[in-house]
């Protein structure tokens, strides 16, 4: 499993775009890069996955590098209700690695009124 | 549709006590299947994770053990708590690679 480096904490503005890098140096070929999103007292949910450019979802869009040594999570003007933590995973679909969901320290994000 | 039931939501037993938690899956089969710790304030630790009955694998090693007794059913359990085992315990489920579905979560509070 391809080790990932976040912030540990950011601040926004209400309205906002937030942008969230995540980087992950040792990236294996057949590994995708996933996100997710987890608020107090509730299991982590599932926000956008992709493998290289850009994926864009009604909730966010990711941007991977050519490289894909890096990516960034985009929250499009956020909101209060966008406060939470965010992980940045990089795993395979299949094979070893592929059920060793190792999440990390993910990154903090607060929004502010 | 795919459901994860995770019982109880929260839970407090006394140092030495057994532990017992159960997490259940429907609407899939031979779904990875995954336990999960998070301490107050910390990022999720991985603690054991199931690719198939009876084959459980241990990521940190603690007084805790896992069993997979069906194909959708996975239990946590310890025979002797600790303080320092509180937390909020998740289970989660995923299909062969994809992303991982999570449960609501045991809040575990050990005095």
């Amino acid at each position: 499993l391809a080790k990932t480096t976040q912030p540990i904490s950011m601040d926004s503005y209400e309205g906002q775009e937030v942008n969230i890098t995540c980087s992950h140096n040792n990236i294996a070929t057949n590994d995708y890069i996933t996100w997710y999103q987890q608020f107090p007292s509730q299991g982590p949910r599932f926000i956008i996955q992709g493998y290289k450019t850009k994926v864009t979802n009604e909730v966010a869009s990711l941007f991977i590098p050519a490289d894909r040594k890096s990516s960034t999570l985009s929250l499009p003007r956020v909101s209060l209700s966008d406060t939470a933590v965010y992980y940045c995973l990089a795993y395979p679909f299949s094979g070893a690695g592929s059920y060793q969901l190792t999440f990390g320290k993910g990154t903090k994000l607060s929004v502010i009124p | 549709s795919q459901t994860i039931h995770q019982w109880p939501a929260t839970l407090v037993q006394p140092v030495g006590s057994p532990l017992s938690l159960e997490c259940t899956v429907e609407g899939t089969s031979n779904p990875n299947l995954y336990w999960y710790r998070q301490a107050a304030g910390r990022g999720l630790q991985l603690l054991f994770y199931s690719v198939g009955i009876g084959q459980i694998s241990s990521e940190v090693p603690q007084n805790l053990s896992a069993s997979r007794p069906q194909d959708r059913q996975f239990i946590l359990s310890s025979k002797k708590l600790l303080l320092s085992d509180s937390g909020f315990y998740l289970c989660a489920w995923s299909p062969r690679g994809g992303e991982a579905f999570f449960g609501q979560g045991t809040r575990l509070t050990v005095v």
